[in-house]
């Protein structure tokens, strides 16, 4: 199975509430990562986040990692209709090697 | 910004053919990587190179090759396309163990 996996597999909020995904891995890692990627587009890089780091913010965006459950999460504050994409989390146990889950697809809804 | 940016968006290919698929990075990256996109399945990496003339093969390389002739140019090369290599072709870059910097993929189609 995927190094990364992300929970839930499929997430529909209204705008203005909060999202929470998960993404679990299995090995020790250097980072993590998460991606953002509108449909049949490429993925844009949101935020990475270091073993030694325990949170991360930027703007609306919350990232914390727990090496010891091996898990991170991502929070959206106050989502918008424009946040509607799919959501991976990318390892890297330091080397050249990134493995991806297989997302969570968030629906916003206005 | 960094850019990275593949050759076609879109491309249409008849079984047996030879495909190129072209990537350019503009951000002087030692790495660059070919995945595959396919739906329940997430990102697959096809191959990687970490350097001019450097590859590595990736989780699932088997119909592929690659070349990287330029530090910025790295090209994903279907000797014989098949129908199941129908699927989304993402390009990346990156520096070691930084930010991977994705094109906007080559959505491909075998017939």
């Amino acid at each position: 199975s995927q190094q990364g996996e992300e929970d839930p597999q499929a997430l529909s909020i209204q705008e203005g509430e909060n999202a929470t995904m998960n993404c679990s891995y299995k090995t020790s890692i250097n980072n993590l990562q998460w991606y953002r990627q509108n449909s049949g587009r490429g993925l844009v890089h949101l935020i990475l986040i270091r073993s030694n780091e325990r949170e991360k913010h930027s703007g609306r965006l919350r990232v914390t990692l727990d090496t010891s459950k091996k898990s991170s999460s991502l929070l959206i504050t106050a989502s918008r209709a424009a946040d509607t994409a799919s959501y991976f989390c990318a390892t890297n146990s330091g080397t050249y090697k990134y493995i991806f889950g297989t997302g969570t697809r968030l629906k916003v809804l206005a | 910004d960094v850019k990275v940016t593949q050759s076609s968006r879109y491309l249409v290919k008849r079984t047996g053919e030879k495909v190129f698929l072209e990537c350019v990075q503009d951000m002087d990256h030692e790495n660059m990587f070919w995945y595959r996109q396919d739906p329940g399945l997430g990102l697959r990496l096809i191959y990687f190179s970490y350097d001019v003339k450097m590859k590595e093969k990736g989780d699932i390389p088997e119909g592929y090759s690659v070349s990287r002739e330029k530090k910025e140019r790295f090209s994903l090369i279907l000797e014989s396309a098949s129908t199941n290599q129908t699927s989304m072709y993402l390009c990346a870059s990156s520096l070691l163990l930084g930010t991977q910097y994705f094109g906007p993929g080559t959505r491909l189609t075998v017939l």
